[in-house]
């Protein structure tokens, strides 16, 4: 069956850098989302991504972030200047017109020193 | 702000028994309301889903009940197994579909004890 997979699966950086969190979404599918999850709370929207745009962002997507589409297969947030508050899990997730959910990712987990 | 409230946050039960995990929301233009299971390392996956144009769905041993004027829903897993200990999130979007974003519960940790 295929997945949603994220590179790497744990990445420690010090506050202040620039990280970029990979994803490979499956491979028809056309939207894309990250989430993260902040441990103990819940799964928060961050970013949608279609037709090489944002379709929608929410107020945690702030000008440190961005998403990009390099390529055909992969999808990227990058963080530019990395706080504490950072630290959490994040995941990447993809749907197609036809399909039933968002397929998530195993997640990224970010802890910023 | 709240979008969608879930509780309890944790849920304990016998092997046999079922568990119900309970989700209220605010915004009345929710219009799709999945269930997702999380399993340690891995990401949610999509369990059951509901439309508000109806009350109850059923898949398999699980179950999902929907009160459109209260604004409540929940789930319900019928003859629990150790395997169904996870955590789950309930979910809402206002687009009538898998395409929008997800506003989840803040998910509740289910064991089964055999």
């Amino acid at each position: 069956e295929p997945e949603v997979t994220q590179t790497p699966s744990h990445q420690v950086t010090q506050m202040g850098q620039e990280v970029i969190l990979r994803c490979v979404p499956i491979s028809n599918h056309l939207y894309f989302y990250w989430y993260r999850q902040i441990l103990g709370q819940k799964v928060e929207f961050l970013v949608s991504f279609y037709n090489n745009e944002i379709s929608e962002k929410s107020e945690i997507f702030d000008d440190q972030f961005s998403v990009e589409r390099p390529d055909g297969s992969n999808f990227t947030l990058k963080i530019r200047s990395t706080k504490l508050e950072d630290s959490a899990m994040y995941f990447c997730a993809s749907t197609g017109h036809s399909t039933d959910t968002q397929y998530f990712g195993p997640g990224t987990r970010l802890t910023v020193l | 702000q709240q979008q969608v409230k879930q509780s309890p946050q944790s849920l304990i039960v016998q092997k046999g028994g079922i568990p119900i995990i309970n989700c209220a929301y605010e915004n009345t233009a929710f219009d799709y309301f999945p269930w997702y299971q999380q399993f340690p390392g891995k990401g949610p996956a999509l369990l059951i889903a509901i439309r508000p144009d109806v009350s109850e769905k059923k898949e398999g041993r699980f179950t999902i009940s929907f009160n459109k004027s209260a604004k409540q829903f929940s789930l319900h897993i019928m003859d629990s197994q150790p395997g169904d200990s996870a955590t789950y999130f309930c979910a809402a979007s206002d687009r009538g579909s898998t395409l929008g974003r997800l506003y989840f519960g803040r998910g509740t940790q289910l064991t089964v004890w055999p």
